[in-house]
């Protein structure tokens, strides 16, 4: 079964700074690999998708890189802020025989960013 | 288009109880499936639907069943409702796993949730 890390599991950090959050996956045979962020009472909000084959996809602060062969994705945020705050979950896609389009999660890294 | 949409968004049920969360989708998606997400631990999966009229277990089916008769709706029924079972409830849809690898477009979309309490 697919097991999933998230280090580290809560980062308080003023305005401006530059994040790196952490997830690791013990089953390398993933399909794809998903970055979510979840605001407090909400649902999920998917924020990048990277497939196996890529090694990193980018949507305006965020970068996120996968290195699939060491069961690794790093989501860099550049220059935080408030509106940042929220927890990060981190979702691969698939393991060796698994169900068709389930991911598995991690308990996620909840972010504060403070003014 | 409305994505995934949930109903009702909360609920409270005495034990014993049964009732169905409902969860549809407009993106013409194969792919359906129901997590729980309880406090200290990671979303875990219930049940899923490659496409109507197929659905299978995920990791924690128990006190749940779920029906696909179409592509659009999926919802989730729990038979006797136990306190175990509160929790925040999240239905997901995307593409198959055949049109992700075929280069179609990929992740997956995530309802609002049901919050579910159970006395």
């Amino acid at each position: 079964k697919q097991e999933v890390t998230q280090i580290p599991a809560a980062l308080s950090v003023p305005e401006g700074e530059n994040l790196v959050l952490n997830c690791s996956f013990t089953d390398s045979a993933i399909y794809n690999l998903q970055w979510f962020r979840q605001d407090p009472g909400k649902g999920l909000t998917s924020l990048l998708l990277i497939q196996s084959s890529q090694r990193e996809q980018t949507s305006g602060r965020l970068n996120a890189s996968l290195d699939k062969s060491s069961g690794r994705s790093t989501l860099y945020i550049a220059a935080s802020q408030p509106g940042d705050s929220a927890t990060y979950l981190c979702a691969p896609g698939g393991d060796r025989g698994s169900t068709l389009g389930r991911l598995y999660f991690g308990r996620g890294t909840q972010l504060t960013v403070w003014p | 288009n409305a994505g995934v949409t949930q109903t009702p968004k909360f609920q409270v049920l005495k034990t014993g109880q049964s009732m169905t969360l409902q969860c549809a989708q407009d993106m013409n998606h194969e792919y359906m499936s129901w997590y729980r997400q309880d406090p200290g631990m990671g979303l875990r999966l219930i049940h899923y639907s490659v496409g109507a009229g197929i659905t299978d277990q995920g990791e924690v089916p128990n006190g749940y069943n779920v029906s696909r008769s179409t592509t659009e709706d999926f919802p989730l029924r729990l038979l006797s409702a136990a306190p175990s079972q509160t929790s925040v409830y999240f239905c997901a849809s995307s593409y198959s796993f055949l049109t992700l690898t075929s280069g179609g477009p990929g992740g997956q979309f995530f309802g609002p949730g049901t919050r579910l309490t159970v006395l």
